[in-house]
């Protein structure tokens, strides 16, 4: 089983460049979010999709777009990256009705902005 | 004040020890709650969910403490595997999109 699956793994960018982290999974989940993970702070909600054409922002939605036009794709656009948005991101995916339980991670993409 | 607090540790304890975590949350609405363990660069994982009569998977024991605003993890006979952080995750409403993490607490067990 795949589960959720994240590219790229690592990823460098220059102030300004734009880049898609690309989010699958393959459990038929409604429920998708992208989250960064900063040191010294816990993940934060970006973006999150309840189903395929509904998306909507999280806690930290700036300089960042999503979509979601299947269910098994969620993918995460920076715009004009910034060195403000170096960190690990997440993308997660469960089923509608849960509360927080199995919630699944992708491996993660360590972003570092020069 | 934050919504979800740990103590950052780390916790450094031998092979076989037991060993106690506490997470407090500010928001007394605080529906469920969760700890998730995240392994050194890797994603996290749902370790188990904390009931309000408390509940127990093996070795790890969850509690829930509502008038006091914490849930706590105890771990018993620690493993070297048992390395990692965990994580403190609050969900403040009900949908996912009200989930809290806390910052997490490292454990670390020595042979």
């Amino acid at each position: 089983n795949a589960g959720v699956t994240q590219t790229p793994k690592f990823q460098v960018l220059k102030t300004g460049q734009s880049m898609t982290l690309q989010c699958a999974q393959d459990m038929n989940h409604e429920y998708m979010s992208w989250y960064r993970q900063d040191p010294g702070m816990g993940l934060r909600l970006i973006h999150y999709s309840v189903g395929a054409g509904i998306t909507d922002q999280g806690e930290v939605p700036n300089g960042y777009n999503v979509s979601r036009s299947t269910t098994e794709d969620f993918p995460l656009r920076l715009l004009s990256a910034a060195p403000s948005q170096t960190s690990v991101y997440f993308c997660a995916s469960s089923y509608l009705g849960g509360h927080g339980e199995k919630l699944f991670f992708g491996s993660g993409t360590q972003l570092s902005v020069l | 004040r934050k919504e979800v607090e740990q103590d950052p540790g780390p916790f450094n304890v031998p092979e076989g020890a037991t060993v106690a975590f506490n997470c407090t949350y500010s928001n007394s609405a605080s529906q469920s709650f969760f700890w998730y363990r995240q392994d050194c660069r890797k994603e996290p994982k749902l370790l188990m969910s904390v009931y309000s009569s408390g509940n127990e998977d093996g070795r790890f024991t969850a509690q829930l403490n509502r008038a006091s605003q914490y849930i706590s993890l105890l771990i018993r006979d620690s493993k070297l595997s048992d390395s990692a952080t965990y994580l403190c995750v609050v969900n403040m409403n009900t949908g996912f999109q009200k989930l809290v993490f806390g910052t997490g607490t490292r454990l670390l067990v020595s042979p």
